[in-house]
């Protein structure tokens, strides 16, 4: 079956930039599916980041744009997240997930168990 | 852009009770619209898409209706481990956004 796992460093400095992966296994991101990033602050709600396709599209949250670049890597059947400039209001658990139709716009079906990220000095 | 409301943002029911949540989208949104529930500690979990259509896997118990600005989703009968946050999710031009959830617990 499909699964999904992020991992990167679970510190990060103020002003720095925040690198995370989210490995796949079970399916090849080159047959196709969008796949997204999702945070969300402790005790707060879902926020979607952006998301991408194997082909390199992507779509981005315009609150986030400026900072946010989403990459796929099909040689490792990955797809990264970067999120440049970061603030302590940028700590949260990040997810990724697949999403269930051949759209940038569906449902995410299919979700990582989450990474939390804390931005302090 | 499209904002998403919810409510109750929290309820007690008893075991057996019908639940209701509301969603309410600030556009038409058609049926652009999904309910996920969400389990303390663990990533959220897809139940419905688009507005009514029960995700493979998923308990007939729970239900979701409406299209353009208002949807509903439906518990038809408690259960203990339905005992989670509930958020509802529309994805229109290529912009997605939650609503800010709905806490369950049991009375």
């Amino acid at each position: 079956q499909v699964q999904l796992q992020e991992s990167g460093p679970g510190l990060v400095k103020p002003s720095e930039t925040l690198s995370l992966t989210c490995a796949v296994s079970g399916y090849s991101i080159n047959s196709g599916y969008y796949w997204g990033w999702i945070r969300q602050p402790p005790g707060k709600g879902l926020e979607w980041i952006g998301s991408v396709y194997h082909s390199g599209t992507t779509f981005y949250n315009p609150s986030l744009k400026s900072r946010v670049t989403i990459s796929a890597d099909t040689s490792k059947n990955q797809f990264s997240l970067k999120l440049s400039s970061v603030t302590a209001a940028d700590t949260a658990v990040y997810y990724c997930a697949r999403l269930r139709g051949g759209n940038p716009d569906d449902a995410f079906h299919i979700w990582g168990q989450g990474t939390m990220v804390t931005v302090s000095s | 852009d499209i904002q998403m409301t919810q409510s109750p943002s929290s309820l007690s029911a008893s075991v057996g009770d019908r639940v209701t949540i509301t969603c309410q989208a600030s556009q038409d949104i058609s049926n652009y619209l999904n309910w996920y529930q969400q389990k303390p500690g663990k990533a959220p979990k897809l139940l419905i898409y688009d507005a009514s259509n029960l995700e493979t896997g998923v308990p007939s118990r729970f239900s979701g209706s409406g299209s353009g600005t208002d949807f509903t989703f439906t518990i038809s009968s408690l259960q203990p481990e339905d005992i989670a946050t509930y958020y509802c999710q529309q994805y229109d031009n290529l912009l997605l956004t939650f609503g800010p959830g709905t806490k369950v617990d049991i009375k």
